[in-house]
């Protein structure tokens, strides 16, 4: 099964500060057709995952472009610009390049 | 849009079964596989399995494969997770997605 590890387990963040949560994969996630399959969700107190970026780095619809995500075959980013009270909750890599599909432990951010 | 509702939460005996619901509405659930994703409380995401409506094949991580069987009925867009010979290790929150889209979970609390 591919391994996902995420560091820092938690995050304290000034509004209006940026934040970097990193991924790293234990095989590479880039198909031969081009695409890296890594993604990121957030999790909100109690409730559903929301999906942030698919595919690495495209944003996905409804979610504000102060969160980017980049990388390469194995390393992955996610960054947020200007935080806000709203990013509060714990940040998921996942990769769905095959089955099992795994995810990282999370990343818990907070705000100082 | 596109929206996954989700069957309510259950208590149940262990050493029995439960069957959870999955009804997409504003799509055709063909259109996706319908994926189910375990998170116990206080933990991260963990993905049970997968279904393809569109031809009844299934996909499972290798550790449920004697637990959760996964269905589908196209005629009600719905997509179902099974779960059988329930324990307290089974007590969690059951996610259905296609990994844009979630559902707002089902928690099953096992106990006697």
């Amino acid at each position: 099964d591919i391994v996902m590890t995420q560091a820092p387990l938690s995050v304290s963040v000034t509004p209006g500060e940026s934040a970097s949560i990193s991924c790293r994969s234990s095989k590479s996630l880039l198909h031969s057709n081009g695409i890296t399959y890594v993604y990121w969700y957030l999790q909100k107190p109690g409730k559903s995952p929301q999906l942030l970026i698919y595919r690495m780095s495209n944003l996905a619809s409804g979610v504000p472009d102060r969160f980017s995500g980049s990388g390469s075959e194995t390393d992955f980013t996610l960054k947020i610009s200007r935080v806000e009270a709203e990013d509060v909750g714990i940040y998921y890599c996942g990769q769905l390049l095959e089955n099992p599909h795994t995810f990282g432990a999370g990343t818990k951010l907070e705000l100082k | 849009e596109v929206q996954l509702q989700q069957s309510g939460a259950e208590l149940v005996r262990p050493g029995t079964s439960v069957k959870l619901s999955c009804k997409v509405s504003g799509d055709t659930i063909t259109a996706y596989y319908m994926h189910f994703v375990k998170q116990r409380p206080g933990q991260g995401l963990e993905w049970i399995g997968r279904i393809d409506p569109e031809d009844d094949s299934t996909k499972y991580a290798e550790k449920f494969k004697n637990k959760a069987t996964l269905t589908a009925d196209t005629s009600s867009n719905t997509a179902y997770l099974k779960l059988s010979s329930l324990t307290s290790e089974d007590t969690a929150t059951y996610f259905c997605t296609t990994f844009a889209y979630w559902g707002q979970g089902t928690l099953v609390t096992v106990s006697s």
